[in-house]
């Protein structure tokens, strides 16, 4: 079955700007949840949605958001780009939600976000 | 509340064990253990559960100490395609919030 897929793979922005990413989870899966990661920092969790509704977030600026739709792909947004947000950004797909017993979490290729 | 893991770095020949800690502040109910490739997305490798009972890897198993603070991942007879950065993963107590370990970079030699 095909795997987790995010687009774009590699993106550039100048602060300020605005950029969206997007997932699409494995057929089936109803949990997609997004994390941040970065050589300084490690791998952070920013939110999860399960079934389009944000299940929780992590400790990031509201400037950090994202949806689900019914069809249970994700979007992620950034508004007002600061130079550290430029990180790879991963989203993780699970049947179940991600911090659930016996979940398994796909995760895609991740968008390289550079901010100049 | 990041589980620290140690050790940080380690390099091995082909053949040779290696163990790897995540440690946490509060007991661990379920530990999920990744591998992630230079460049590539973190790989899902296996989960412990709080009664021991693990699902994944064949050749990797893991374990808890007896306070349930701390799991060690154990890889046997290296292969160099063992080589990446293992994270940990599990809920920060209580909060639906994922958390990953600070990571171990594990190099396997020839």
């Amino acid at each position: 079955k095909a795997g987790v897929t995010q687009t774009p793979r590699y993106l550039i922005k100048t602060r300020g700007q605005q950029v969206t990413l997007s997932c699409s989870p494995i057929s089936g899966h109803r949990s997609v949840s997004w994390y941040q990661q970065t050589p300084g920092q490690g791998l952070q969790f920013l939110f999860e949605y399960f079934s389009e509704t944000q299940r929780n977030k992590g400790n990031f600026p509201g400037r950090f958001s994202g949806r689900q739709f019914s069809n249970s792909r994700s979007e992620m947004n950034v508004s007002t780009l600061e130079l550290g947000d430029s990180a790879l950004y991963l989203c993780a797909s699970s049947f179940g939600a991600v911090t659930a017993i016996n979940t398994e979490a796909f995760f895609g290729q991740g968008t390289r976000l550079t901010v100049v | 509340q990041q589980p620290v893991q140690s050790p940080q770095a380690v390099i091995l020949r082909e053949g040779e064990d290696a163990v790897i800690n995540c440690s946490s502040s509060k007991a661990l109910y379920s530990v999920h253990w990744y591998r992630q490739k230079h460049g590539e997305a973190p790989v899902f490798l296996m989960i412990l559960l709080k009664g021991g009972e693990q699902k994944g890897h064949d050749k990797i198993s893991a374990s808890f100490n007896e306070k349930k603070q701390q799991s060690s991942l154990y890889l046997t007879a290296s292969q160099l395609s063992y080589s990446g950065t293992y994270f940990c993963g599990t809920e920060a107590s209580g909060t639906y919030k994922y958390i990953f370990g600070t990571g171990t970079r594990l190099k396997v030699l020839a």
